[in-house]
């Protein structure tokens, strides 16, 4: 039983526009949404996580929306650039963070010129 | 602080034989985790320990063991090896927080077994 599920499995981006991953989950007890950013060789690293106390959360040119009662938060790229091609992972967990994450499977992004 | 450090690089294994996978911290971390990695599927959780002589199951334990007898290092064992145990291995680490948790991944073990 997969508790987030992601989509798109890849997806391929204009330089300069918006990049939309979105996750759904099922277990309500879930209380924390990071996205992790993995380049190729490398181990996953945080990018930006939310809590569902709020519907968005911005970092620069990364946005999270929320959505609690449809059970879904998604990952909004803006001004997307080549650096940013790599592939990207929603998680969850619940009690705070003090329990193991649950990761999607996955999107593979790539930003073309 | 060199962060989460795994050894090895690379492995290839011949089905049968063990090894050790090495993870070690030095951020003083309480919580260390394994992860499997494989092309499409995402990370599964492999065992993961909240501190010292503390350990858990995740997701996919079976064919792995764990031991933490220090807070710095987590090895992850595997006996009589198998092709499905060919993946990328990620140790990472994490201080839950005041309701963060952010996970600081090593570079990965890529294993083959043939």
């Amino acid at each position: 039983q997969q508790q987030v599920k992601q989509s798109p499995q890849s997806l391929i981006v204009q330089k300069g526009g918006i990049s939309i991953i979105n996750c759904a989950y099922e277990n309500t007890a879930f209380d924390y949404f990071p996205w992790y950013q993995q380049f190729p060789g490398k181990g996953p690293a945080l990018l930006i996580a939310i809590r569902p106390d709020v519907s968005e959360k911005k970092e620069g040119r990364f946005t999270i929306s929320f959505n609690k009662s449809a059970k879904q938060f998604s990952l909004h790229i803006m001004d997307s650039q080549p650096g940013d091609s790599a592939t990207y992972f929603c998680a969850a967990s619940r009690d705070s963070g003090n329990t193991p994450l649950v990761f999607g499977k996955g999107t593979r992004l790539s930003v073309i010129a | 602080n060199a962060g989460v450090t795994q050894t090895p690089k690379f492995r290839i294994l011949k089905i049968g034989q063990s090894m050790t996978l090495q993870c070690a911290q030095d951020m003083n971390h309480n919580y260390m985790y394994w992860y499997r990695q494989d092309p499409g599927m995402g990370l599964k959780l492999i065992y993961y320990s909240v501190g010292a002589g503390i350990t858990d199951k995740g997701e996919v334990p079976n064919g792995y063991n764990v031991s933490r007898s220090t807070t710095e290092d987590f090895p992850l064992r595997l006996e009589l090896a198998a092709p499905s145990q060919t993946s990328v291995y990620f140790c990472a680490s994490s201080h839950p927080d005041r309701g963060i948790d952010t996970q600081y991944f090593g570079p990965g073990t890529r294993l083959t077994v043939l």
